[in-house]
């Protein structure tokens, strides 16, 4: 059964660090590409980042570059969110998910972890 | 960015009813996944590559669309598919639509 366990959330003052940890099982680690998903209420869901499954490719979206960092350790079977700089606007319920090939160069979120809540403020 | 325009926001429909739910998209993508998510849990892969149902999704459910217009219909709905239900594409930078929420009357 495959299982993503994310853990590393919580109440952080703006401008300040945190970082999210991804535990996977259930699959070949090493196989996938894998993402953060964030969600709010207000913004809905929104893409944060992916990597490709060595880690050598990494793509994040506009709001984020510069801030936050993701990476993996395949021996570990655990993915990483380093968040640095946050600001009230980062916060969310972060996921991590699974990515599977959907289509010609065209990926989805097959699974997703259940969540981990990140807070920002003073 | 492409922008994912859901519609309708919120519907309301009776067991049995057929339910369409429509995702536009500001330009053309190659295909369309969609999610259910329920209140309290992760979203879910629902529909993929516009009309591939994910495994234990019932044959109900159908996916279609092309170019920048998709939908996700649901024939002969049943009280257990009150959810919101999220499109999603994957051109740079990857984008959700806002969710459809469907309820049950």
């Amino acid at each position: 059964e495959v299982q993503l366990v994310e853990s590393g959330g919580g109440l952080v003052q703006p401008g300040r660090s945190l970082k999210l940890s991804c535990a996977a099982s259930g699959f070949t680690f090493s196989n996938y590409g894998m993402a953060w998903v964030r969600q709010t209420p207000t913004k809905g869901l929104e893409w944060v980042a992916s990597i490709s499954t060595g880690g050598g490719n990494t793509y994040y979206r506009d709001s984020v570059k510069g801030r936050f960092t993701i990476s993996r350790d395949n021996a570990k079977n655990t993915q990483y969110l380093q968040m640095d700089s946050l600001r009230s606007e980062d916060t969310a319920t972060y996921y991590c998910a699974r990515l599977r090939y959907g289509g010609y160069r065209d990926y989805y979120f097959d699974y997703w972890g259940q969540g981990v809540m990140v807070t920002v403020s003073s | 960015e492409i922008v994912l325009t859901q519609s309708p926001t919120t519907m309301a429909a009776s067991p049995g009813e057929k339910v369409t739910i429509t995702c536009h998209a500001s330009s053309s993508v190659s295909y369309m996944h969609w999610y259910q998510q329920k209140p309290g849990a992760s979203p879910k892969p629902w529909i993929y590559a516009t009309s591939t149902l994910a495994s234990g999704v019932p044959d109900r459910f159908s996916g279609s669309g092309s170019g920048t217009s998709y939908s996700l219909t649901i024939n002969n709905v049943e009280a257990e598919d009150a959810a919101t239900y999220y499109c999603q594409q994957w051109n740079y930078p990857y984008t959700f639509g806002a969710g459809t929420k469907l309820e049950l009357k």
